[in-house]
């Protein structure tokens, strides 16, 4: 059974600073792997899709790195602003479905 | 562009009560799903669709039903409300055809059950 796990689950860091977020699953078998943001209250935002034929992905501020013979992926967030304050997701597709992490929930003090 | 749109946002019932969540996509997307998202468990795969007609079970499908009569479409029936369904109810959709699409997400509905 495919399970996915997100450390550390709490990040603080001041205003400024390149943080990476962590996510390891048991299983290489996937088709591809998406990071989310999730606000309070609200749903949740695709940031980055990384195809499992990929190493990485950028948008912007973000780079988001696979590696799956061990199971493992990063986002990296350079110049951190308070905005990015929220909570971030990483999901496995194997099949039809996502696997979810229970995510890291990230603040970045002014 | 509405995107995923889910109704009601909030809802509270009482035990033995059934209810519909609605959620309409309007980017013609073949795939749909509902989600649950609880505190400790993540987000947990109830039922999803592949297409008009088409639906399959998630990871968590009891005490809820869904059916798939049009592409834009994708009620979840709560047939007798219970405790345990007390969530965040989320659905999502994306164009099936494409394998390496990201998921759309809608807003959720959040339950309560008492």
């Amino acid at each position: 059974k495919q399970e996915v796990t997100q450390i550390p689950a709490a990040l603080s860091v001041p205003e400024g600073e390149n943080l990476v977020l962590n996510c390891s699953f048991t299983d290489s078998a996937i088709y591809n792997l998406q990071w989310f943001r999730q606000d309070p209250g609200k749903g949740l935002t695709s940031l980055l899709l990384i195809q499992s034929s990929q190493r990485e992905q950028t948008s912007g501020r973000l780079n988001a790195s696979l590696d799956k013979s061990s199971g493992r992926s990063t986002l990296y967030i350079a110049a951190s602003q308070p905005g990015d304050s929220a909570t971030y997701l990483c999901a496995v597709r194997p099949f039809q479905k996502l696997v979810f992490g229970q995510g890291t929930r990230l603040t970045i003090n002014p | 562009n509405a995107g995923v749109t889910q109704t009601p946002k909030f809802q509270v019932l009482k035990t033995g009560q059934s209810m519909t969540l609605q959620c309409a996509q309007d980017m013609n997307h073949e795939y749909m799903s509902w989600y649950r998202q609880d505190p400790g468990m993540g987000l947990r795969l109830i039922h999803y669709s592949v297409g008009a007609g088409i639906t399959d079970q998630g990871e968590v499908p009891n005490g809820y039903n869904v059916s798939r009569s049009t592409t834009e479409d994708f009620p979840l029936r709560l047939l007798s409300a219970a405790p345990s369904q007390t969530s965040v109810y989320f659905c999502a959709s994306r164009p099936d055809r494409v394998y390496n699409s990201p998921l759309h997400f809608g807003n959720g509905t959040r339950l309560t059950v008492t």
